[in-house]
């Protein structure tokens, strides 16, 4: 099956922009989603789509893709955006499977 | 609103099985594919496996094919995961989320899909 690979770990200062980033051979064909999850907490949908949002998330996230890679930006990151952020996507192998990325904790400094 | 709650994990000895359960709320389940996803202890979201609407097409992990069985009862609003042979790295906590289809605006193609309402999970421990 596919792979999404992430980075392990960002930082990012308190009012900055910051970049997560998803690579992955299916990425060409289908997009990705992304889910924010906070500590003992169950994961929450941030961006699906080209770059959608869902009711009640801050428009200070926006998503965006290029040829095998998907990226989540935090325009003005809050400290209340420190979290694990996963993208996901469809498996390009044609088995219809779903595959998550590694995952990559955000920082807040 | 839209509710999703699991319930049914525990402890359970390695060989064993386990039914988990996910009762919805909030929407009419009948129209939505549904999915099973696990996180281990400190690790990353892995998918188990999802089923369309009625039921007709499911699909597996390898991790889990043969071993996990999932189903649904529409008439109940629930989602269902039957795991036999469990192994320790079972051990995970077990998310049911509705999963949506994306199509392109513009164009109307199929692009993936995407997991838009997760349960609180519930924990599946896998020990001697």
């Amino acid at each position: 099956s596919s792979e999404l690979t992430q980075d392990p770990a960002v930082s990012v200062a308190l009012g900055q922009t910051v970049r997560i980033t998803c690579q992955g051979d299916s990425l060409r064909s289908y997009y990705a989603s992304w889910y924010q999850q906070k500590p003992g907490q169950a994961p929450v949908l941030v961006i699906y789509g080209k770059n959608n949002r869902p009711s009640g998330i801050p428009d200070r996230f926006s998503g965006s893709s290029s040829g095998n890679t998907a990226s989540l930006t935090i325009t003005g990151a809050q400290a209340e955006d420190e979290a694990d952020y996963y993208c996901n996507s469809r498996d390009s192998s044609g088995n219809h499977l779903a595959v998550f990325g590694t995952g990559t904790k955000v920082t807040v400094l | 609103q839209v509710q999703l709650v699991e319930s049914g994990g525990g402890l359970v000895k390695p060989g064993g099985s386990l039914r988990l359960s996910c009762a919805a709320s909030g929407f009419t389940f009948s129209d939505y594919y549904m999915s099973w996803i696990r996180q281990a202890p400190g690790k990353g979201l892995e998918w188990v496996s999802y089923i369309s609407s009625s039921g007709s097409t499911i699909y597996y992990a390898d991790s889990v094919k043969g071993r996990f069985t999932i189903s649904r009862d529409n008439a109940k609003n629930s989602l269902y995961l039957q795991m036999n042979s469990l192994r320790a790295e079972d051990t995970a906590v077990y998310y049911c989320a509705r999963r949506v289809t994306y199509y392109d605006i513009l164009t109307g193609y199929y692009r993936g899909f995407y997991f838009d309402y997760w349960g609180q999970g519930t924990l599946v421990t896998v020990s001697s």
